[in-house]
């Protein structure tokens, strides 16, 4: 089936500095990769859509200066959360869309857990 | 209103039993409905998929969607303690539209 690779797992970093994560569809070609938020007990945020080639898509009250998004291939997005704070620390995850586009084929990956201090 | 409702629990039931999910959705153009399993810091799965209305059975699990109610569940027969996890609802508009999620526990 298909996989998505997200690295990394964990990561902690100081206040002020900038943290990438990285999405990679293993198996399938993604033309859309999806980034999500999820504080604990809650549901997923959807914070951008990112087509690759193409800038990304940022939901409302998304800082896209903050939060840059590249996609610069069917395989692979990053997230960099720049000049980062403790309020920034979350669980991120990446999920990718098949280039067929089918309605249901968004996979997901096994998310990522920054914590600022 | 949100555009997807799910009880959040937590939910917790003794192994064997049988449990029900559910969720609602305001927006009756939604055709294609999911339901997600998420392990603690993991990203979530796909369990299962609805088109439109109807049941679909996977095993021990079975998705129900009613479109005239805007109403989703997921029934699980004989709840194992490896069912323990978040499950989340969700539906298709242009890009996923998820539920809050449910914590599920299975006692042994």
């Amino acid at each position: 089936g298909a996989v998505v690779s997200q690295h990394p797992s964990r990561v902690i970093c100081k206040s002020g500095t900038s943290v990438k994560i990285e999405c990679r569809s293993l198996d399938f070609q993604a033309t859309t990769m999806f980034w999500y938020r999820q504080f604990p007990k809650q549901s997923l945020m959807l914070m951008a859509t990112s087509n690759e080639g193409s800038k990304a898509t940022y939901e409302q009250g998304v800082e896209k200066d903050k939060f840059l998004i590249n996609h610069a291939s069917l395989t692979l997005s990053t997230l960099t959360v720049t000049s980062a704070h403790p309020e920034d620390s979350s669980f991120y995850i990446c999920s990718a869309r098949d280039i067929a586009g089918s309605e249901t084929g968004y996979t997901f990956g096994s998310g990522t857990r920054l914590t600022v201090v | 209103q949100k555009e997807v409702e799910q009880d959040p629990g937590p939910l917790s039931v003794p192994e064997g039993a049988i449990v029900s999910l559910n969720c609602t959705y305001s927006n009756s153009a939604f055709q294609y409905f999911m339901w997600y399993r998420q392990y603690s810091r993991k990203g979530p799965e796909l369990l299962m998929y609805t088109y439109s209305s109807g049941n679909k059975e996977d095993g021990r699990f079975t998705a129900q969607v009613d479109k005239s109610s805007k109403y989703i569940s997921l029934f699980i027969r004989d709840s194992q303690p490896s069912d323990s996890a978040t499950y989340l609802c969700a539906t298709q508009g242009g890009k996923l539209i998820f539920g809050q999620g449910t914590e599920l526990s299975v006692k042994p």
